[in-house]
């Protein structure tokens, strides 16, 4: 299965300001996504990341609130802009594994904000 | 839109019982996926089920893909206490650009 590392693990930042959440997998995979989830909640997709063009947002994000990046077929950055509160949560990345249908997702970065 | 339903919100058990949860949709599925979150971890995949009527285990762990493609269910036998945590179930349906929908999880308590 795909091995997912996510950096950093956690962090406490101020409102107002930015982070960039950095995940590397250790294979090429064609599908890589973006989840919240917030305290004590379920998983929600943010975006999918596309190589090499924009990423796919859904009802709810947009890209400059989230912007994403995608420039090769192991690495992936989500952006948490002009951060609040309401912004605290856990953030995960997914990969789908080529050939199957299966998911797996990274360890998370778990975001305060102040 | 698609919707999963997991219940109840959360389990207590003994440690050594065998517990079972449910998923249950209201559409059809063509992927079921079983997932385990440990406090501050990401989700683990469990068990992957692909075919409608489909039963695979992992150790101490079974998992059924329903025969209607709407449920699925999860068996956990001889439970201990690392077995704690919050299981969720995932469900993609048919097409290329189908995503992942995701149960509510369900908090399991193991008590020694």
């Amino acid at each position: 299965s795909a091995v997912i590392s996510q950096k950093p693990s956690r962090d406490i930042c101020q409102r107002g300001t930015s982070l960039t959440i950095q995940c590397q997998v250790d294979s090429q995979v064609t599908m890589m996504f973006w989840y919240r989830q917030q305290p004590g909640q379920s998983l929600t997709l943010i975006a999918t990341a596309n190589q090499g063009s924009e990423a796919t947002y859904e009802s709810g994000f947009v890209i400059d609130k989230f912007p994403i990046s995608r420039p090769n077929l192991t690495f992936s950055t989500l952006t948490v802009s002009n951060m609040s509160p309401e912004d605290s949560s856990i953030y995960l990345c997914s990969v789908v594994e080529g050939g199957t249908d299966t998911q797996y997702f990274g360890p998370g970065t778990r975001l305060t904000v102040l | 839109g698609q919707q999963l339903n997991q219940s109840p919100q959360s389990m207590f058990i003994q440690e050594g019982e065998d517990v079972s949860m449910n998923c249950t949709s209201s559409s059809i599925f063509n992927t079921w996926l079983w997932y385990k979150q440990d406090p501050g971890e990401g989700p683990v995949l469990l068990i992957a089920l692909y075919k409608a009527g489909e039963l695979t285990s992992n150790g101490r762990l079974t998992a059924q893909f329903g025969i209607t493609r709407k449920d699925s269910f999860l068996n956990i036998s001889a439970s201990i206490p690392s077995d704690v945590g919050i299981y969720f179930c995932a469900g993609r349906a048919a097409g290329a650009n189908s995503k992942l929908t995701f149960g509510k999880g369900i908090t399991l308590s193991v008590r020694p």
